[in-house]
């Protein structure tokens, strides 16, 4: 059982350049989350989709656009990247029952944009 | 629109002392509230969580965790730190009622420094 599956771990980007996160889980989860943890910032939402065929903007969202594929996968898309999406990114996802609310994390990916 | 505050950039206490990690938020109705914890280059782990009925919530490691309604808090406590406990801890909240947006809000985090 894989969990949350986040792909590439790394990557170093110039400045313009395009790239997609890519985003999985195996445990049949609706809702799907994409976060960037920046020193003493703390996680900012940046896109959520609350179940499959829907995506909502989150407290970061500028610079980014996200793709819910189909269940399981949950895209980032930075169309031109800038020094100031350099961070690392988190997905995450989570039930919708009360009794699976919490959230499980991938290990992240460190994106370096110069 | 959902929040939450940890006034506490850093925490610091001596192994076998109790801990109390603060966490207060805002939502309009009644939460759900988590805690996470992130070891070093890790992705977070989830930890404990409120949803309903008795206050004090009991997590992994020893943790547990008191929801305060009156307070809107939700501190973080262990009876007796360890040096592994050492982490950056985050709180977050969720509003149930949002008309199943499921949206997840995190506050900026706390460090706990336990020492020798």
């Amino acid at each position: 059982n894989a969990g949350v599956t986040q792909t590439p771990k790394f990557q170093v980007l110039k400045t313009g350049q395009s790239m997609t996160l890519q985003c999985a889980q195996d445990m049949n989860h609706n809702s799907m989350y994409w976060y960037r943890q920046d020193p003493g910032m703390g996680l900012r939402l940046i896109y959520y989709s609350a179940s499959e065929g829907t995506t909502d903007k989150g407290e970061v969202p500028n610079g980014y656009n996200v793709s819910r594929l189909n269940k399981r996968e949950f895209s980032l898309r930075l169309e031109s990247a800038a020094p100031s999406q350099t961070s690392v990114y988190f997905c995450a996802s989570s039930g919708g029952h009360i009794m699976n609310t919490e959230a499980f994390f991938g290990q992240g990916t460190r994106l370096t944009v110069v | 629109a959902q929040s939450v505050a940890q006034p506490e950039d850093q925490v610091n206490v001596a192994e076998g002392n109790p801990l109390t990690v603060k966490c207060t938020y805002s939502v309009s109705g009644n939460p759900y509230l988590f805690w996470y914890v992130q070891y070093p280059n890790r992705g977070l782990q989830f930890l404990l969580k409120y949803i309903t009925g008795d206050n004090l919530v009991k997590g992994s490691y020893g943790f547990e965790a008191e929801f305060n309604k009156s307070q809107t808090s939700f501190h973080l406590k262990k009876p007796s730190a360890l040096v592994s406990d050492s982490a950056l801890y985050f709180c977050a909240v969720r509003d149930p009622w949002d008309g199943g947006y499921n949206k997840l809000i995190f506050g900026a985090g706390t460090r706990l420094a336990v020492h020798p």
